[in-house]
């Protein structure tokens, strides 16, 4: 069965600093792999999807995710952080189906 | 805004009432799906339903839920005689159809609050 493992529960960086959230995924075959970022109140919104292809993909807002099947792992990172990006951020996969697993999600707290 | 939308966004209910929650898709699409988030976790999905079919419901509890997506009109999830552990958030998505490459548009939830 799928499952996604975000290891980190909180992070908290400074402004301008660069980010990395993990994100290890189960899956036997070829996932499909998504990052959403939610803020408080609100529903989530799709960062970035990885399908095939080039391994490093690109999102919004800046962001971008790298897959590595050898480690089963599919990490967003940011190069500089901004204030307005503090909110949760869930990894999530499919795997033969459309049903999303989602990972427990990682807080970010970002330090002025 | 041609965005998911759902309503409402709090619901308070007392215990043994029943509680629903609407979701109308984005246009154009007829797939809908519900997940529920409790407090701390992730996502965890309930029902998949297009247009008058529930396609799979294996994530929904046997009991006291139930989800319906008519020809017409909004989907409906429908809690009955609710109980203290079903306060969560309630999500919905949609998408154009089930393809595992077509990203899924999720809503702003309903906060559900049992007193």
């Amino acid at each position: 069965a799928q499952s996604v493992t975000q290891p980190d529960i909180h992070i908290t960086v400074s402004e301008g600093a660069s980010l990395e959230l993990r994100c290890n995924y189960s899956y036997g075959a070829t996932p499909y792999l998504f990052w959403y970022v939610q803020s408080p109140g609100q529903g989530l919104q799709l960062l970035l999807k990885y399908f095939s292809g080039d391994t490093l993909v690109q999102g919004i807002k800046g962001f971008e995710a790298e897959f590595k099947r050898s480690q089963s792992s599919f990490n967003l990172r940011k190069p500089s952080v901004h204030w307005s990006d503090a909110a949760e951020y869930f990894c999530a996969v499919t795997g033969p189906t459309y049903k999303y697993i989602f990972g427990t999600g990682t807080r970010l707290k970002v330090l002025a | 805004n041609a965005g998911v939308m759902q309503n409402p966004r709090h619901l308070v209910r007392r215990r043994g009432q029943e509680a629903r929650l609407r979701c109308s898709p984005m246009k154009g699409h007829s797939h809908v799906y519900w997940y529920r988030q409790l407090p701390e976790e992730g996502l965890k999905f309930m029902v998949y339903l297009q247009k008058e079919n529930i396609i799979d419901e294996s994530g929904m509890p046997k009991e006291r839920f139930s989800a319906e997506f008519p020809k017409e009109g909004p989907s409906i999830l429908r809690i009955q005689q609710v109980v203290r552990g079903d306060s969560a958030a309630y999500f919905c998505a949609s998408s154009p159809d089930s393809g595992r490459d077509q990203p899924q548009h999720f809503g702003d939830g309903t906060r559900l609050s049992i007193l």
